[in-house]
C-alpha cells in the first residue's frame, strides 16, 4: 500500500495562494490520490482527487507530477475559515471495497 | 441538504454499559463506513458496508457490532464499553456500485459522535 509524506505545518496570508505538498513515492499506476480535511470538531471534508491529470473544483486544485510521486494541493486564496488539518491519501482497495488510511495530515494555520 | 446525520453527537457511558451510534444519509449511496479518531491515530475504519445488506470488518472491529439496517441508515453498537473506546465516531457514505466495482468516489463524512466511558 502506498503511504504518504507530508509536513505537520504550514501557514499562509489570508488571500494568498496555500500550497500543501505531499510525497507518495511508492504509488501504484491504479491508485487515485485524495485530499480531504478537517475543521477543528466537525468530521473530514473531500476536497478533491486525481490520478495523473491535474484536477480543479471550486475548492482548490490538485497538480500531480509526471511521475505521480508527488502532488501539491493548491488552495488559491486562503480564508480564515479555511484554518484545518489536510490529509493527503493514496486509495487502497480492501476487498471489494474501498478504504481510506488518513495519516496525521498537515495542520494549515491561515492567519489575517 | 442534510448528507450524513449522526446521532447523538456527545454520550457519557460507564463501563459495561451498551449503546447504539446511529447514522444515516440522504445520497442514495450504496456504501457506508464507520470510523473512529484517537488523538494521534488519525482515523482508524472500524466496519464498512459495501450494499444494503453487507457487512466487513475493518482495521479495528473488536468490540463492535453493526448493521446496514436499510440502504439509508448504519448502526454501530457497543455491547459491553470499555475504556478503551472513548474516541470521536465518524460515519461516512460514498457513491460505490452495489456491485462492488469502486468507481473511486469520494466518502462524505459526518460531524460525529463524541464518546466518553468512565
Amino acid at each position: 500500500d502506498a503511504k504518504t509524506t507530508q509536513p505537520t505545518s504550514m501557514d499562509c496570508a489570508e488571500g494568498r495562494a496555500a500550497n500543501l505538498p505531499c510525497n507518495h513515492s511508492t504509488i501504484s499506476g491504479n491508485e487515485y490520490v485524495y485530499w480531504y480535511r478537517q475543521i477543528h470538531s466537525q468530521g473530514p471534508q473531500y476536497i478533491i482527487h486525481g490520478l495523473k491529470n491535474n484536477e480543479t473544483n471550486e475548492m482548490a486544485s490538485l497538480i500531480i507530477t509526471e511521475d505521480r510521486k508527488s502532488s501539491t494541493l493548491i488552495l488559491p486564496h486562503a480564508t480564515l475559515r479555511d484554518t484545518a488539518v489536510y490529509y493527503c491519501i493514496v486509495r487502497v482497495m480492501a476487498g471489494a471495497n474501498s478504504k481510506l488510511t488518513f495519516g496525521k495530515g498537515i495542520t494549515l494555520s491561515v492567519r489575517p | 441538504n442534510a448528507g450524513v446525520t449522526q446521532t447523538p453527537k456527545f454520550q457519557v457511558l460507564k463501563t459495561g454499559q451498551s449503546m447504539t451510534l446511529q447514522c444515516a444519509q440522504d445520497m442514495n449511496h450504496n456504501s457506508m463506513y464507520w470510523y473512529r479518531q484517537d488523538p494521534g491515530m488519525g482515523l482508524r475504519l472500524i466496519y464498512y458496508s459495501a450494499s444494503e445488506g453487507t457487512t466487513d470488518k475493518g482495521e479495528v472491529p473488536n468490540g463492535y457490532n453493526v448493521s446496514r439496517l436499510n440502504k439509508r441508515e448504519f448502526s454501530l453498537r457497543l455491547e459491553s464499553a470499555a475504556p478503551s473506546q472513548t474516541s470521536v465516531y465518524f460515519c461516512a457514505s460514498s457513491e460505490a456500485s452495489a456491485g462492488g466495482l469502486d468507481r473511486n468516489q469520494p466518502q462524505h463524512f459526518g460531524d460525529g459522535t463524541r464518546l466518553s466511558i468512565l
